[in-house]
């Protein structure tokens, strides 16, 4: 099983709305990651988890907040988010950091 | 902070010409890696490279990473329709855990 899932594949939410984007890999991977990418720009990163812990947080705004419950599992908590926010979430694993990335296809997230 | 830079943005070829994206590191990257990005896809591991000088081919595909580790390539011999996409590389720093991303660039193939 070489496939990263990701649920919802879209998700429309308010300003004050709290929701959650969910994230799954089989591989046995020990590196997860979330990006940011909006349209016609490069994936950014946001997060980095590497056996369950986590490794890097790249200065994102307190109203995104990570969670890996296992090593299976990445879960990224939305709350008060703003229409910039508006993006595709993309969800990444590896066999550990310096190898190579399997990308799930994305959430679509319109914050309105 | 590490900065990546990727040129050209678009490429308009014809079909059966060749195409070539470009990436330089401000510092010396580890290793760098390329993915391919089908429009309203997502990333798609191509390969990695960690040698300095190394050459790696795939097919119609042939990827450099320079002597330097600042800088790579990523070539492409007679386009085909299926080559479509957002070719971006992605560099690695010494011990750190994230990749980051060059802006990528387009290629729109013309049949």
């Amino acid at each position: 099983d070489t496939e990263v899932t990701q649920t919802p594949k879209h998700l429309v939410m308010g300003m004050t709305n709290k929701k959650s984007l969910k994230c799954e890999q089989h591989m046995g991977h020990r590196a997860m990651y979330w990006y940011k990418q909006k349209a016609k720009k490069p994936p950014e990163l946001m997060f980095v988890y590497s056996y369950e812990k986590l490794s890097i947080n790249e200065s994102v705004p307190s109203r995104f907040s990570p969670e890996c419950p296992n090593s299976s599992l990445l879960n990224l908590h939305l709350h008060a988010l703003q229409p910039e926010d508006s993006a595709l979430y993309l969800c990444a694993s590896s066999q550990k950091t310096s190898y190579e990335q399997y990308f799930g296809p994305g959430t679509r997230l319109t914050v309105t | 902070g590490q900065q990546v830079m990727q040129i050209p943005q678009y490429q308009h070829v014809q079909e059966g010409e060749d195409f070539t994206t470009y990436c330089n590191s401000s510092t010396t990257l580890s290793n760098i890696q390329w993915y391919k990005q089908r429009p309203g896809g997502h990333p798609v591991f191509l390969i990695q490279l960690v040698k300095s000088g190394e050459v790696k081919k795939q097919k119609r595909l042939t990827f450099q990473f320079g002597e330097a580790k600042k800088n790579s390539s990523l070539h492409i011999t007679a386009t085909q329709t299926t080559d479509v996409g957002t070719y971006f590389c992605a560099g690695r720093r010494g011990g750190a855990d994230g990749l980051t991303f060059g802006k990528g660039t387009h290629l729109i193939i013309q049949p």
